[in-house]
């Protein structure tokens, strides 16, 4: 059974940093491409970023691109969003999800909460 | 970017009536399209994918059907525990974007 289990969220004040992770089981890690989707409370999906399988293809949403990195350590079964200089409309439900064997994500974890307040 | 429009926003129907939703593309997509759920507190659950293949252990009361920039979602006798958000969502290179989200609730 796929599992995958996000864990980092909290509160931090603007202009901080907080690194999420995604811990992931069940499938063969490094066959797959992954993401990050937020939403806000309230609010629809928002695509955050997505890695390749071997982090080779890279893509940010605008909205957060340069200031978050996502990242994967395939020997660790994990994945990564290091977001920096946070702002309160990145407050967030931050899913992480599996990509299938096509273009739609298969899996998702059940999120973890960011909230960016002072 | 490529951005993605649906209607309506919300929706109230009665038990075993059709539901329909649309998605629409801002440029061609081919059939790049998916579908998922959303319950409230919960995680989104992919339901169609690639416009119309029905995701596996997915009731067969879900259809999906389009290409190009024009996409249906189906409901066929739509059910109390369909009670739901529903996003479209397109696939780009390696970027992502759903659609606002229609949210489904029984009259």
């Amino acid at each position: 059974e796929v599992q995958l289990v996000e864990s980092g969220g909290g509160l931090v004040q603007p202009g901080r940093s907080l690194r999420l992770s995604c811990a992931a089981s069940g499938f063969t890690f490094d066959d797959y491409a992954m993401h990050w989707v937020r939403q806000a409370p309230g609010k629809g999906l928002e695509w955050v970023s997505g890695i390749s399988w071997n982090s080779g293809s890279i893509g940010y949403a605008d909205s957060v691109k340069g200031r978050f990195t996502i990242s994967r350590d395939n020997a660790k079964n994990s994945l990564y969003l290091q977001m920096n200089s946070l702002r309160a409309e990145d407050t967030a439900l931050y899913y992480c999800a599996k990509e299938g064997s096509g273009w739609y994500l298969e899996n998702w974890g059940q999120g973890t909460l960011v909230t960016v307040s002072s | 970017d490529i951005q993605m429009t649906q209607s309506p926003s919300s929706l109230s129907a009665s038990v075993g009536d059709r539901v329909t939703i649309t998605c629409q593309a801002s440029q061609d997509i081919s059939n790049y399209l998916n579908w998922y759920q959303q319950k409230p507190g919960k995680a989104p659950k992919l339901l169609i994918y690639d416009a119309s293949n029905l995701e596996t252990g997915v009731p067969s009361r879900f259809s999906g059907s389009g290409s190009g920039t024009d996409f249906t979602f189906t409901i066929s006798s739509l059910q109390p525990e369909d009670i739901a958000t529903y996003y479209c969502q397109q696939y780009d290179n390696l970027r992502i974007t759903f659609g606002p989200g229609t949210k489904v609730d029984i009259k």
